[in-house]
């Protein structure tokens, strides 16, 4: 079975400083990995992925992710935090042979001005 | 190329009723996810549709719940004889395949009472 674990409910980051929202993952053959980032009352929104090639992966609003097969981790990170970066972020994976998608439980982040 | 539509937005039923959500996924996608969402536990898998076919149903209650991608149309989740633990937010996603990314709709807020 694969499985999502974001060991921190809530992150707290003062405005212009880098933030890292924590995930590791567990899945059988190569993962595909996710992250999303959901707004009050919306679904939510996809951010970046890895599938192969650099660990480091760039996405939307400035994020980048780091994939760590040693230790199945999949971090992501963004070098300098907004206030509207403040919302819920969800890490996600599949195996690769197979098309189920499981969620962590997602990860508050809160930006203090 | 309009977005994942869910609809309703908010459905209110009493215990006992049914309870019919809607998804219509983004033109050429073939694939559908379903997952619930509830405050402290997370985006949770349910259901994973391809045309006509319903894939792994691994996450759905196997009574009262269930769920169709017919041919022509939405899919479809069936909550029959609700009751207030059905109570949260139900997320369609939609994907071509490869399974590379989901684009998620707006959800449904369903409510017990």
């Amino acid at each position: 079975a694969q499985s999502v674990a974001q060991p921190e409910d809530q992150v707290n980051v003062a405005e212009g400083n880098p933030l890292t929202v924590k995930c590791t993952y567990s899945v059988s053959g190569n993962p595909y990995l996710f992250w999303y980032v959901q707004y009050p009352n919306r679904g939510l929104q996809f951010l970046l992925k890895y599938i192969t090639g650099d660990n480091l992966v760039k996405g939307s609003y400035g994020f980048e992710a780091e994939f760590n097969k040693s230790q199945t981790s999949f971090h992501l990170k963004k070098p300098s935090a907004l206030v509207s970066d403040s919302a819920l972020y969800f890490c996600a994976v599949r195996g690769g042979g197979y098309q189920k998608v499981t969620f962590g439980i997602g990860t508050k982040l809160q930006v203090i001005p | 190329n309009a977005g994942v539509m869910q609809n309703p937005r908010h459905l209110v039923r009493r215990r006992g009723q049914e309870a019919r959500l809607r998804c219509s996924p983004m033109k050429g996608h073939s694939h559908v996810y379903w997952y619930r969402q509830l405050p402290e536990e997370g985006l949770k898998f349910m259901v994973y549709l391809q045309k006509e076919n319903i894939i792994d149903e691994s996450g759905m209650p196997k009574e009262r719940f269930s769920a169709e991608f017919p041919k022509e149309g939405p899919s479809i989740l069936r909550i029959q004889q609700v009751v207030r633990g059905d109570s949260a937010a139900y997320f369609c996603a939609s994907s071509p395949p490869p399974v590379e990314k989901l684009f998620f709709g707006s959800g449904t807020q369903l409510s017990v009472l």
